[in-house]
């Protein structure tokens, strides 16, 4: 079936490690995105990718870094996790072909928590 | 810049009253606005888009260019209506600007 998946869904971790977050799609979309969210709160853009090789950075700055080797993947790592890191990661994606705007599907989101 | 407000973190009705949440958006260009609704422990899912004119769950929302506002409406509130509402805007081939989002709390 057609969705958009994340792993993990929750995800407890000490200071300083390393993490990388999941995010795949199987509707062939060529936009992807990261979106950080506390509960009940705004979404702020961390990166977004037009397609396979490309990775932008959005307005918030979140010492994360992703990568699109693969249309369906777009993996988002933490080199070194801190506790301001806690919130919510929403991945979604975008069929955009042809330069027109459809709507963004989301994933169920990573709940991640730093100690 | 594209922004996108919306006044109220969170409006309370009685079930059966009308709602209208508000959004104002400012882009110079003719964007495209969308509201994005979350239920409780559900995903983040798309419920109109103002090119579709269409009512999903008795929601409408008109997009007024003069006053650059797409307020979301309902004439009868029901309590499954509760939930965060953000309003959004894209620019064709462009990112999507959310709004801060509103809590609507339906009160039996």
């Amino acid at each position: 079936e057609a969705d958009i998946y994340q792993t993990p869904r929750y995800l407890v971790i000490g200071t300083g490690k390393k993490i990388t977050l999941e995010c795949s799609q199987t509707m062939g979309h060529d936009k992807m995105y990261w979106y950080q969210q506390d509960p009940g709160m705004e979404l702020h853009l961390i990166h977004y990718s037009y397609g396979v090789n490309s990775t932008e950075k959005g307005d918030l700055s979140s010492e994360s870094t992703v990568s699109r080797i693969r249309t369906e993947h777009f993996p988002l790592t933490l080199e070194s996790a801190r506790p301001s890191h806690t919130s919510q990661y929403l991945c979604a994606s975008e069929d955009s072909h042809r330069g027109k705007t459809y709507e963004q599907y989301f994933g169920p989101g990573t709940r991640l928590t730093v100690t | 810049a594209q922004r996108v407000t919306q006044p109220e973190k969170l409006l309370s009705v009685f079930k059966g009253a009308p709602v209208e949440l508000k959004c104002n958006y400012s882009y110079s260009g003719s964007p495209e606005l969308f509201w994005y609704v979350q239920y409780s422990r559900q995903r983040l899912q798309l419920l109109l888009r103002h090119i579709s004119r269409e009512s999903i769950k008795g929601f409408t929302a008109d997009l007024n260019k003069g006053e650059t506002s797409f307020h979301l409406k309902k004439p009868f509130a029901q309590e499954e209506d509760s939930a965060m509402y953000y309003c959004a805007l894209a620019d064709y081939g462009q990112n999507f600007v959310f709004g801060p989002g509103t809590r609507l709390s339906v009160l039996p």
